[in-house]
């Protein structure tokens, strides 16, 4: 059964902080992992893709890969209000000439000013 | 350049009728993915489909659900006698063929009365 698990929260952090959110996924063959944000009623955003071992970079969000301890992490630096929302994490299970996701439940950030 | 589109945005239907959602692609993107979005779960997989094919279906339930994607149009996801059970939000996805990042449509709202 593959199965990517994440903190359903809610996360609180003050505006400023850096917000953490972790996701661990059980298929060790995964390659590719993605976050994506969704606000109450709408449709998921992607914010990060990551494909390597180690953080990569965007702006105030960081993504963080290891494959060895099947983690990945998203940073989000000086986070504001509007970053209050339920971030998901999706795994692309090993190629299979064939791309689907699968999804974390979400962890839901509150953001406070 | 236009985002993924679906529509109806809300349907509303009568227990054993019909529902059937459409979704059109990102421009350049032979690739699309429905997913089905239940109140306090996750994104579940349902179907990937490229032009006039099914990749995968697993994720699909084996009576009731079909999907098509033709050579002209939009990709069409058939709920035939549509049950209570089947409300639910339900995304439609794209990528293009060379690297697979999914992006989004606005979602369908479905409610079964």
């Amino acid at each position: 059964q593959k199965e990517v698990e994440q903190n359903s929260g809610p996360l609180s952090v003050p505006e400023g902080a850096i917000a953490s959110l972790n996701c661990t996924y059980s298929d060790r063959g995964s390659q590719s992992f993605f976050w994506y944000r969704q606000y109450s009623g709408k449709s998921p955003e992607l914010i990060m893709s990551i494909y390597s071992n180690g953080d990569k970079e965007d702006g105030r969000f960081t993504a963080q890969l290891n494959k060895a301890s099947q983690y990945v992490s998203l940073l989000i630096r000086d986070s504001q209000p509007s970053d209050s929302a339920t971030y998901l994490c999706a795994v692309n299970p090993p190629l299979s000439g064939y791309s689907t996701l699968t999804f974390g439940k979400g962890t839901m950030l509150l953001v406070s000013p | 350049n236009a985002g993924v589109m679906q529509n109806p945005r809300h349907l509303v239907r009568r227990r054993g009728q019909e529902a059937r959602l459409r979704c059109s692609p990102m421009k350049g993107h032979s690739h699309v993915y429905w997913y089905r979005q239940l109140p306090e779960e996750g994104l579940k997989f349902m179907v990937y489909l490229q032009k006039e094919n099914i990749i995968d279906e697993s994720g699909m339930p084996k009576e009731r659900f079909s999907a098509e994607f033709p050579k002209e149009g939009p990709s069409i996801l058939r709920i035939q006698q549509v049950v209570r059970g089947d409300s639910a939000a339900y995304f439609c996805a794209s990528s293009p063929p060379e690297y697979n990042e999914q992006f989004f449509g606005p979602g369908t709202r479905l409610t079964v009365l």
